[in-house]
């Protein structure tokens, strides 16, 4: 069963930087799919920040954090990893690791239980 | 950027009976619309992919149709564990985006 676990959330003020983690524990290949970086902001709906492919080769971004945020992973690990620099105020929200689906390009079949960043003075 | 719009933005109904979501493209996706369901506290779930191919593990009273730039996302017989948040998604081209949600809840 794929598990994705999330963390390295906490508050931070505006500006600084944070680094998000999220371990799959499932044995599922980690290191065969693509992974995405989404977050839920208070209130607000769903909104995709970023994907990598499955070797790190291929990364894209949203133009909300382009510059700002970088993903990376380490396969030998199964982590995905979220650098955030210059973090904004509106940049608070939770952040979900999430796994493709099958071998799908954009699809999101497994999501972890989110972390919550704060980005507050 | 893809825009979808999801309508309603909510609605109220009553266990057994059945509702229908529409989200609406910005451009032609061709089936590249996906249906997620959140439930409060929980992580969004796949629940149908690619238009109108179901999730294993749902029932099959929801249902999804729909090609080009109009989708459409049917509940029917509505159970109490479907009471929750229904988001659509465009995998058609990056940014990968979503529709606003539609709160499905109990009257």
């Amino acid at each position: 069963q794929v598990q994705l676990v999330e963390s390295g959330g906490g508050v931070v003020q505006p500006g600084r930087s944070l680094r998000l983690s999220c371990v799959e524990s499932g044995g599922f290949q980690f290191g065969s799919y693509e992974m995405h970086w989404i977050r839920q902001a208070p209130g607000k709906g769903l909104e995709w920040m970023t994907r990598i492919s499955f070797d790190g080769a291929n990364r894209e971004y949203a133009d909300s954090v382009k510059g700002r945020f970088t993903v990376s992973r380490d396969n030998s690990k199964n982590t995905l990893y979220l650098e955030m620099n210059s973090l904004k105020i509106e940049d608070t929200a939770i952040y979900y690791c999430v796994r493709q689906w099958r071998m799908v390009r954009g699809v999101f079949g497994y999501w972890g239980q989110g972390t919550l960043v704060t980005v507050s003075s | 950027d893809i825009l979808l719009t999801q309508s309603p933005t909510s609605l109220s109904a009553s266990v057994g009976d059945g509702v229908t979501v529409t989200c609406r493209a910005s451009q032609t996706i061709d089936n590249s619309l996906h249906w997620y369901q959140r439930k409060p506290g929980r992580a969004p779930e796949l629940l149908i992919y690619s238009a109108n191919n179901l999730q294993r593990g749902f029932p099959s009273r929801f249902r999804g149709s729909g090609y080009g730039s109009d989708f459409t996302l049917t509940i029917s017989n509505l159970q109490p564990e479907d009471f929750a948040t229904y988001y659509c998604q465009q995998s058609y081209t990056s940014p990968f985006t979503f529709g606003g949600g539609t709160k499905v809840e109990i009257k």
